[in-house]
């Protein structure tokens, strides 16, 4: 079964600290993406990578770095955590455009994170 | 500018009736439209994608949504509904700009079926 797999579920962290939220995806997918999903504010792009080592930003990079350093994974960055960072992080793979038809996203399970 | 609109923040539906989970759309061009699911603390599920074709798509757990083109509307529908569809919804359109296969979502309906 294919899949967007994010390493921590819940993840609590105190204010200043440097946070790494990891994603892999397994279906050689060359866009993977960044979201972070806060109430009434459905969800909002942070970063977006369309290949190895190349990044954009999305809605909302403020306080975010990413790396992407091989094809299955994407790293999210907070380089000095903050409490309005915690949120509901989620991590999305998909095709390039012009591949194709795409069914769009595949989600990972999210990663909770608080700062306190 | 690609847009979603989903006007509802929440639907509350009776378990046995029908449901209605609203979505508009703005885009230039031919509209590829998606819906997600997400159960509690979990990430999002697709459910059903209309790219082209018949405007009635058939999704996942006996969800359907009608493509409208004169009304740039993309309506979840259910003829019964359970109280396990008791979710977060999102519609989202497909934006190609810049040569990036990318998605916008709307801000998400909640559904609430009720025994």
């Amino acid at each position: 079964d294919v899949k967007v797999t994010q390493s921590s579920r819940y993840l609590v962290k105190r204010t200043g600290e440097k946070v790494f939220l990891e994603c892999v995806q397994d279906m050689d997918h060359e866009n993977m993406f960044w979201y972070r999903q806060d109430p009434g504010l459905g969800l909002r792009l942070i970063y977006f990578s369309y290949d190895v080592k190349m990044k954009e930003k999305g809605d909302i990079p403020e306080g975010y770095s990413v790396s992407r350093e091989k094809k299955e994974r994407f790293s999210l960055i907070l380089e000095s955590a903050s409490t309005n960072q915690t949120s509901m992080y989620l991590c999305a793979s998909s095709e390039a455009a012009g591949q194709g038809v795409s069914d769009g996203y595949t989600f990972g399970s999210g990663t909770r994170l608080t700062v306190v | 500018a690609q847009s979603v609109a989903q006007p509802e923040d929440q639907v509350n539906v009776a378990e046995g009736n029908p449901l209605t989970v609203k979505c508009t759309y703005s885009v230039s061009g031919n509209p590829y439209l998606f819906w997600y699911v997400q159960y509690p603390n979990r990430g999002l599920q697709f459910l059903l994608k209309y790219i082209t074709g018949d405007n009635l798509v058939k999704g996942s757990y006996g969800f359907e949504a009608e493509f409208n083109k004169s009304q740039t509307s993309f309506h979840l529908k259910k003829p019964s509904a359970l109280v396990s569809d008791s979710a977060l919804y999102f519609c989202a359109v497909r934006d190609l700009s810049g040569g990036y296969n990318k998605l916008i979502f709307g801000a998400g309906t909640r559904l609430a079926v009720h025994p």
